[in-house]
């Protein structure tokens, strides 16, 4: 079964700093990968998706990587605004096409 | 437009009501999902629809019942809900299911946060 982690749960960063979320995910079959933005109560936002080939996708400031073999997935937001702050979710697809997602990291970009 | 529309934004009811969600969306998607999602928890998959076929039912209680009239409309229609279902339910469609690309992408909507007494 697919399971899927992210580091750090929570952090709180100051305006202006470069971050890095972590997810890792135990089975390296997979078709793609997705990072969502969650708001508090809302839906979620697909902010990029890094299909299997591909080892980095690029969004205005987000920039996220993929290491299939290792299982691992880096997202990195350069010069944080306090309109980052949400939580931020990976999540796989696996080869039964299921989207199976991270535990989140709760992201608060302080003034 | 990757616009998902679920209503009703809010939801209570007792546990002996009937009630449903709605999720719609005019994107010429064949692919819509329900997921469920506890509070500061992930989703959860529940149900996948293709071609308004049921292709995924992740071992859901038979008081969610799911049903997709076409391709733009999903339903959940629920019955005789216990307090633990109490979440926010999200839709959420893409183009396609197998497909390793963009394709695949899931737009969602802002979901029905559902509260059971």
């Amino acid at each position: 079964k697919q399971e899927v982690t992210q580091i750090p749960a929570a952090l709180s960063v100051p305006e202006g700093e470069n971050l890095v979320l972590n997810c890792s995910f135990t089975d390296s079959a997979i078709y793609n990968l997705q990072w969502f933005r969650q708001d508090p109560g809302k839906g979620l936002t697909s902010l990029l998706l890094i299909q299997s080939s591909q080892r980095e996708q690029t969004s205005g400031r987000l920039n996220a990587s993929l290491d299939k073999s290792s299982g691992r997935s880096t997202l990195y937001i350069a010069a944080s605004q306090p309109g980052d702050s949400a939580t931020y979710l990976c999540a796989v697809t696996g080869t039964a096409s299921k989207l199976t997602f991270g535990t989140g990291t709760r992201l608060q970009v302080t003034l | 437009d990757t616009e998902v529309t679920q209503t009703p934004k809010h939801l209570v009811m007792g546990m002996t009501n009937k009630k449903s969600l709605k999720c719609e969306q005019h994107m010429g998607h064949r692919a819509m999902y329900w997921y469920k999602q506890k509070a500061k928890k992930p989703p959860e998959l529940m149900f996948v629809y293709s071609y308004e076929k049921l292709s995924i039912n992740e071992s859901v209680p038979s008081r969610f019942s799911p049903e997709c009239p076409n391709s733009s409309l999903l339903n959940l229609h629920l019955h005789a809900l216990q307090p633990e279902d109490s979440a926010l339910y999200l839709c959420a469609s893409s183009l396609q299911t197998r497909d390793r690309g963009a394709k695949n992408i899931q737009y969602f909507g802002a979901g029905t946060r559902l509260s059971v007494l």
